[in-house]
């Protein structure tokens, strides 16, 4: 059983449009970290959130970290070609000295 | 300042063989961290390690693997008799401080393993 749900695991848009992903849980967490990994690459740090209800906006991307901490949600507004990639939210697990991911959603935008 | 980097960035074995896979860790990090991404998953840890310590390997299997981040030199995630369901990218990362929920750890490239 996946202690993080993330959904949908693919999603191919077109260029401008919006869209939302989710990372779910059963679990309460002390925070929670989205990454973008592209084709080839390792996994970047694109934020972190730690308060139940906190949104934090990167550029086009807004992040929302679930009232009661147990889920978050990504949406990128007006996708764009750049934004392909493997979207995995991610947990701290037994003291912060391992990370628990998501097995992530596939995002294509199609120009 | 370079990033995390990791050799080879690809590797190809025969069944039976030994996979050694290094990781230079960002300078000033002595915390490494090494996961493996089977394909079309997410991340899961296999070991944490400090300078010539081996502070959790709760996540690597108790055979064929094993881990080390000697005191000089970079890390090394060594396979022994490798089995084609080793096929995965392995990433490491690192930290300069113990992680704590707003430490960033800075992740390689990774290393493509595909074994024949």
């Amino acid at each position: 059983t996946q202690l993080l749900e993330q959904s949908p695991q693919f999603l191919s848009i077109q260029e401008g449009e919006n869209l939302t992903v989710y990372c779910n849980s059963s679990s309460v967490f002390s925070s929670l970290q989205w990454y973008r990994q592209e084709p080839g690459e390792g996994p970047v740090l694109l934020v972190t959130v730690v308060t139940g209800g906190e949104v934090k906006k990167l550029k086009r991307l807004t992040f929302q970290f679930g009232d009661a901490r147990k889920d978050s949600s990504l949406h990128i507004t007006a996708a764009q070609p750049g934004d392909t990639g493997l979207y995995l939210c991610a947990v701290d697990f037994q003291g912060a000295q391992k990370l628990v991911f998501g097995q992530g959603t596939r995002l294509t935008i199609n120009p | 300042n370079a990033g995390v980097m990791q050799n080879p960035r690809h590797l190809v074995r025969r069944r039976g063989q030994e996979a050694r896979l290094r990781c230079s860790p960002m300078k000033g990090h002595s915390h490494v961290y090494w996961y493996r991404q089977l394909p079309e998953e997410g991340l899961k840890f296999m070991v944490y390690l400090q300078k010539e310590n081996i502070i959790d390997e709760s996540g690597m299997p108790k055979e064929r693997f094993s881990a080390e981040f000697p005191k000089e030199g970079p890390s090394i995630l060594r396979i022994q008799q490798v089995v084609r369901g080793d096929s995965a990218a392995y990433f490491c990362a690192s930290s300069p401080i113990k992680r704590a929920f707003n430490t960033e750890a800075f992740f390689g490239q990774g290393t493509r393993l595909t074994v024949v």
